[in-house]
């Protein structure tokens, strides 16, 4: 089982919230975890949108708008990017990553469709 | 301007060598942890490496055959690819990773990123 798992595709529409998940395997707990998200377009690095691991340990990336934050779902053991607003240039593929066991892991990337 | 600029890519025999080179430029160079990450035709990204103060760390895929460097008088990053095959055929990406202490033996993840180079391995 991967360390960190994401639904592989989510569509929404204009002006819409979309939620996006990064489970952690089982008897990895979120809490203890910083949880990195990135953004990338077709043909274009990776971009750095921020980190979550609590309220009061968290980082926005430079430039980055408001409408894309980070939290948990401890219940569900997950880290979620929730873009509000949702724009035609939110689309792209988005990965979750964090450091477990001596390495960076990410997960297997979400493709967000704005219909 | 923070830049990041990957080079060294190019086609190579299955075990062959290959050296990257990622020369950084509008920051401190040495008073960051840089990371060596890949992404192979369609597929997502997997980390490959990070140098971080006097430490390194690999993935396991790569561990034994790649060797992660950096001149800090050249602001320049280094992965030294060894026996490589098939399956290391990649756009490889270097990455900056901010350090969490003052001799970075603690690091976040990583903020600013390269273009990239491809390597790609085949007979």
């Amino acid at each position: 089982q991967a360390v960190l798992t994401q639904p592989a595709s989510l569509s929404a529409s204009p002006g819409a919230s979309a939620s996006l998940t990064c489970t952690l395997r089982s008897g990895i707990n979120v809490g203890t975890y910083r949880i990195y998200w990135y953004q990338q377009k077709p043909g274009s690095p990776p971009q750095y949108l921020l980190r979550y691991k609590s309220d009061s340990d968290n980082q926005q990336g430079s430039g980055v708008p408001s409408r894309f934050s980070g939290s948990k779902d401890a219940s569900a053991n997950a880290g979620i990017l929730l873009i509000s607003g949702l724009q035609s240039e939110d689309e792209a593929d988005y990965y979750c990553m964090t450091w477990h066991n001596s390495a960076w892991v990410f997960g297997g990337g979400t493709k967000v469709t704005v219909l | 301007e923070v830049q990041l600029l990957e080079s060294g890519g190019g086609l190579v025999q299955p075990g062959g060598s290959l050296r990257l080179s990622c020369a950084a430029s509008g920051f401190t160079f040495s008073n960051y942890a840089m990371n060596w990450v890949r992404q192979a035709p369609g597929k997502g990204l997997e980390w490959v490496s990070i140098i971080s103060g006097s430490r390194t760390f690999y993935a396991d895929s790569v561990k034994g055959r790649f060797t992660i460097s950096r001149d800090n008088s050249k602001d320049t990053l280094y992965l030294q690819m060894n026996n490589l095959r098939a399956e290391d055929t990649a756009v490889y990406y270097c990455a900056s990773s901010s350090c969490s202490t003052t001799t970075c033996e603690g690091f976040y993840g990583m903020d600013v990123w390269g273009q990239g180079t491809t390597v790609t391995v085949s007979s």
